[in-house]
């Protein structure tokens, strides 16, 4: 297993355009995340999904964010119309489906989106 | 609400010890402690349960005052590898165990 997986490492798009980015999670691990982080920040909480099931989501996420979970395996977060303040790199992360504090979160190295 | 880190930065010569500080103004049932370098991902370091525990990893570790929610992570006789941005990642009752993080702490080792 090598880990979380990230689809594409670099995105650069034009203000108003759509995109699109994909997060494989670690194998069997139930629970994934979406964290945004810009500049001098640590990650904020985007949304969360259990198995397909898209379980919260943060104030954060505007009507032009959405994100999926079809088959409960790998993730997809798309931006429409995007801006310039949607700059910023976008992390996965999923941990194992037990309900133990214990278990950590495994980010994977992100996508970094600057929108021109 | 977001976990508060102190300080924001450090500079610290190879061999120098350097303690990280998270507080939270909500109960808290675990932290969460990563490190990233720059244009990667955070890595895992170690979690802290409350109940005070403390945990160790190599000259790395880090302690839990669950009736102050503070965590403090300690690095000792620090390495050039340890290099990088620390935040504490907090995660509180109900919250799908989604983690709020601070700002981060960056620390600098030098030669």
């Amino acid at each position: 297993d090598t880990g979380v997986s990230q689809n594409p490492r670099h995105k650069i798009t034009k203000r108003g355009q759509n995109v699109t980015f994909r997060c494989d999670p670690i194998s069997e691990h139930n629970r994934l995340y979406w964290y945004r982080q810009t500049l001098g920040q640590g990650p904020e909480f985007l949304t969360y999904f259990q198995n397909e099931a898209q379980l919260e989501k943060s104030r954060l996420l505007s009507d032009r964010f959405s994100a999926e979970r079809p088959k409960g395996s790998f993730s997809t977060l798309e931006i429409q119309r995007t801006e310039q303040g949607d700059s910023a790199m976008y992390l996965c992360a999923s941990r194992e489906n037990r309900i133990l504090s214990t278990d950590t979160q495994y980010f994977g190295p992100g996508t970094r989106l600057t929108v021109l | 609400q977001q976990p508060v880190q102190s300080p924001q930065a450090v500079i610290l010569r190879e061999g120098e010890d350097a303690v990280i500080n998270c507080s939270s103004s909500k109960a808290l049932y675990s932290v969460h402690w990563y490190r990233q370098k720059h244009g990667e991902a955070p890595i895992f370091l170690m979690i802290l349960l409350k109940g005070g525990e403390q945990k160790g990893h190599d000259k790395i570790s880090a302690s839990f005052n669950e009736k102050k929610q503070q965590s403090s992570l300690y690095l000792t006789a620090s390495q050039l590898s340890y290099s990088g941005t620390y935040f504490c990642g907090t995660h509180s009752q109900g919250s799908n165990y989604k983690l709020t993080f601070g700002k981060g702490t960056l620390l600098t080792v030098n030669p």
